[in-house]
């Protein structure tokens, strides 16, 4: 069965420290995709990255780097220098890619970051 | 600009009654969803719909309704059969390539006494 676990609930760090989120998940299948969204407090839900399964090369945009190792079956998420502004919920998911139910995502239970100035 | 509007943001009923919440997008998308946020435990999928007038459960269907008689909408009604409604709900949509991303709108907080 499908299931993505965030082990982090909370994790608080002052401004301008570097910080991982963890992500590790479950998978039958060959073909699927990983995404990592970013909630604020104003409630929506925020895409910042999707990566398919056969695409293991590690991503960088600004401030934002994530490591996907499937030897490990982890999607880590990495803020250097956090900001105030990067305090949040952010989610990891899954989606497997087969038939019709392909767009159907399966969270973790997210990880709250607090960034203290 | 193109988006997702979720009505009301805030939603007090007493217990026994119905309510709807309201979920409207204007990106032309063809897949919506309607998950259900509660604390500690993420996202839940309660229904979603691929197409106009065809839409399917999730995982935690029991207690709710849905319509998508068009595509700019997909209402959700909670039912007086739900037995815990109170909770953060969450509308997205996506373009229903797969596994395109989802956008979400900015939840209804519903509050259920």
């Amino acid at each position: 069965a499908q299931k993505v676990t965030q082990a982090q609930t909370e994790i608080s760090v002052v401004e301008k420290e570097d910080v991982t989120l963890d992500c590790v998940y479950e998978t039958r299948d060959t073909t699927y995709y990983l995404f990592w969204y970013k909630q604020p407090p104003s409630g929506e839900l925020v895409f910042l990255i999707r990566r398919n399964s056969f695409d293991e090369q590690n991503e960088i945009s600004g401030r934002y780097s994530w490591n996907f190792q499937k030897s490990t079956s982890s999607f880590n998420f990495t803020i250097t220098a956090s900001q105030v502004v990067d305090s949040a919920v952010y989610f990891c998911a899954l989606s497997e890619e087969q038939g019709w139910d392909t767009d159907k995502l399966i969270f973790g239970t997210g990880t709250r970051l607090q960034v203290f100035p | 600009d193109g988006g997702i509007t979720q009505s009301p943001k805030y939603l007090f009923r007493k217990e026994g009654q119905n309510v709807t919440l309201s979920c409207e997008q204007n990106l032309n998308h063809d897949a919506m969803y309607w998950y259900r946020q509660d604390p500690g435990q993420g996202l839940r999928l309660i229904y979603y719909s691929q197409i106009v007038n065809d839409f399917q459960k999730g995982d935690i269907a029991e207690g709710y309704s849905v319509s998508r008689e068009k595509k700019e909408s997909f209402p959700l009604t909670v039912t007086s059969a739900q037995k815990n409604p109170t909770a953060f709900y969450l509308c997205a949509s996506s373009s229903g390539t797969h596994n395109s991303p989802l956008h979400f709108g900015n939840g209804t907080r519903l509050t259920v006494t």
